[in-house]
């Protein structure tokens, strides 16, 4: 199986400041990278696809980047509605895995 | 708007076994990539399962931790993707998410095992 390891596992950040959560593929996954967003008793919900498309009705503050083995989601600027648990997830493989997931808290 | 609605959800006893349903509707189900994923409650995110399209072959894949125990299926006339769960384990306990293709997530149906 494709390990995917995130970093960092969780992170204190302030409404306006820029972000990045990295996360690592065991092996190539070419841009089969996904980045989703979970809030508290919520489903999770599709930011990124395929590394760096923005999904429909996502903010542009969310951005990702990257290929093979290392890929970024950066939030330019954080709103309050930002504060959630992100996780990536890697469907290149007939088994896909996610990572274990980034809790991002109010500092 | 795409709906993903599961049911099926409940308490068994180890060894026991559940099936799960998936409804879907205004989506393109016929073509969907479908998936099952379930976390423990706050837990991270597990895959357990796909079902390609039968356009695409109609194949299965399992995580390990559930292969040999646990089957999808659809039903592409009525819009309807299942899990049938046997020889539950109490690991097995979580809330099951049906997701179609990688974008929509339904609310999730909660199973526990315990005896």
């Amino acid at each position: 199986d494709i390990q995917m390891t995130q970093s960092p596992s969780s992170l204190s950040a302030s409404v306006g400041d820029r972000v990045t959560i990295t996360c690592r593929a065991s092996q190539s996954i070419r841009t089969y990278l996904n980045w989703y967003q979970q809030k508290p008793g919520k489903a999770p919900r599709l930011l990124i696809y395929a590394a760096s498309s923005l999904q429909s009705g996502v903010p542009s503050r969310f951005s990702g980047s990257g290929s093979g083995t290392d890929f970024t989601l950066t939030i330019s600027s954080l709103q309050p509605e930002d504060f959630a648990t992100y996780y990536c997830h890697q469907s290149y493989s007939p088994l896909y895995t996610f990572g274990q997931g980034t809790k991002l808290e109010i500092k | 708007e795409v709906q993903l609605v599961e049911s099926g959800g409940g308490l068994a006893q180890p060894g026991g076994s559940l099936r799960l349903s998936c409804a879907a509707s205004e989506i393109n189900f016929r073509n969907a990539w479908m998936s099952w994923v379930r976390q423990v409650p706050g837990k991270g995110l597990e895959w357990v399962g796909r079902i390609k399209s039968k356009t695409d072959g109609g194949t299965t894949d399992y995580a390990a931790s559930v292969k040999g125990r646990f089957t999808i299926s659809r039903d592409d006339s009525k819009n309807m993707l299942f899990l049938q769960m046997m020889s539950l384990k109490t690991e097995d306990t979580g809330l099951y998410y049906c997701v179609a293709y990688v974008s929509y997530w339904g609310q999730g149906t909660l199973v526990t095992v315990s005896s």
